[in-house]
């Protein structure tokens, strides 16, 4: 019930194309639903993050999309850029026994030029 | 302002060793939490410090522990290193406690291989 699962695995998409990265939880404990973007030898940095009190979020080119009913929320980067591949997670946490940010297994985005 | 600071970056132990990680938070945070990523298991939680005191441990065996100092700096250790310890730690700085009231910064990272 902890679990976060995130689709896909790996993505590849023209510059200017808008990639989605789909999460789904099972947990209704969570409460706090945030994307961290992972550049090779770097830590996870946080992107954008979203509760659900309301169902989209947008920050810049990227937009969150949150459905509580249907427990999935989702990462939209609009006119992707090159500079935008790296490795996406989406993440988790709640109250209770789901303080602890629960991470998905990432989604790999290459963005060609 | 200086961001997480994680020592060493590259280290290589065998198996029965013993490891220690450091991690010095962003200046003002009090909550320190450590990760392990794998290519297999991805990001996983091993415990969260705040104010020295342990709030929140992940499913890791008692050969994972961690402590919290007075200004914040944090270790954590790994006794009798096996072959699947071998990951990056993370190790991730906030002003206040728990990842759903605020930002969560993270460092670099340990990269630890067990031989």
């Amino acid at each position: 019930q902890q679990q976060v699962k995130q689709s896909p695995q790996s993505l590849i998409v023209q510059k200017g194309g808008i990639p989605i990265i789909n999460c789904a939880y099972e947990n209704t404990a969570f409460d706090y639903f945030p994307w961290y973007q992972q550049f090779p030898g770097k830590g996870p940095a946080l992107l954008i993050a979203i509760r659900p009190d309301v169902s989209e979020k947008k920050e810049g080119r990227f937009t969150i999309s949150f459905n509580k009913s249907a427990k999935q929320f989702s990462l939209h980067i609009m006119d992707s850029q090159p500079g935008d591949s790296a490795t996406y997670f989406c993440a988790a946490s709640g109250s209770g026994s789901a303080r602890q940010l629960t991470f998905g297994s990432g989604t790999q985005l290459t963005v060609l030029p | 302002k200086a961001g997480v600071t994680q020592t060493p970056r590259y280290l290589i132990k065998t198996r029965g060793q013993q490891v220690t990680l450091s991690c010095s938070p962003i200046s003002g945070h009090r909550s320190v939490s450590w990760y392990q990523q794998t290519p297999g298991q991805g990001l996983q939680f091993l415990f969260e410090y705040f104010s020295e005191t342990q709030r929140n441990k992940g499913n890791f065996p008692g050969r994972f522990s961690g402590r919290q100092f007075s200004n914040s700096r944090s270790e954590m250790n790994v006794s009798t290193l096996e072959l699947g310890d071998s990951a990056l730690y993370l190790c991730a700085s906030s002003f206040i406690a728990g990842p759903n009231t605020g930002e969560l910064f993270f460092g670099e990272g340990s990269r630890l291989t067990v031989l």
